[in-house]
């Protein structure tokens, strides 16, 4: 079976400038998660989707981070405008459903570097 | 104070070593989970607990849910468990995964 997918695995930018993210999920899986990892902590929950709706976006800081999941499977994070403090790694998750017995499985992340 | 405390923080050990990592939580949980992460790599589910003890391999991860508690141990310790091991509770006011900092583990051959 294969995992969950994220491109790129590494992306350097100015601060100011604008990226994007790209996840796939494990096929099937109806929940889709992004958290930020900065280093040394914790990942931390920016968005929660079930199939193409948000359930949980409390932490994404809407002012610059925008997420997607049109078709309910593929999903796109952007960041625009790119601060400094936005170095971290950006990882996406799935699951089959919601709620603490649904297994996560994570993709490889995307390390973004702010400079 | 962070909602999950791991301790210790940096770990080294020696091959073949018995390794405990523990977890301590403030909040009410549903269920427990212990990850790894290696370098570069993403993060893997070791175990998901909501009471006693799971084994698998040479992992055995035990929680006291009276003592808000969770450990995990690994049994003949090898370099290529070098990872940082990370706990997560499910529960809280937001009902959602609230991530440990980790334990950096390093085992020299």
């Amino acid at each position: 079976e294969a995992g969950v997918a994220q491109s790129p695995r590494y992306k350097i930018i100015e601060k100011r400038q604008s990226v994007a993210f790209w996840c796939n999920p494990i096929s099937g899986h109806a929940t889709l998660y992004w958290y930020q990892q900065i280093l040394g902590q914790g990942p931390k929950l920016l968005i929660q989707f079930q199939n193409n709706g948000v359930v949980d976006d409390s932490q994404l800081p809407k002012d610059r981070f925008s997420a997607e999941r049109l078709k309910g499977v593929d999903s796109t994070l952007k960041i625009q405008p790119a601060k400094l403090e936005d170095s971290a790694v950006y990882l996406c998750a799935s699951s089959l459903g919601r709620g603490e017995y649904n297994e996560q499985f994570f993709g490889p992340g995307t390390r973004l570097t702010v400079l | 104070k962070n909602e999950v405390e791991q301790s210790p923080q940096n770990l080294t050990a020696q091959e073949g070593e018995f390794i405990t990592i523990n977890c301590s939580y403030s909040v009410g949980i549903s269920a427990l989970h212990w990850l790894q992460q290696h370098p570069g790599g993403g993060i893997v589910s070791l175990f998901m607990l909501s009471s006693g003890k799971k084994k698998h391999g040479r992992l055995i991860a035990t929680i006291n849910i009276q003592e808000k508690h969770s450990s995990l141990h690994i049994t003949a310790s090898h370099p290529r468990d070098s990872a940082v091991y990370i706990c997560a509770v499910y529960g809280g006011a937001t009902n959602k995964l609230i991530f440990g900092t980790g334990t950096l583990l390093a085992v020299q051959p």
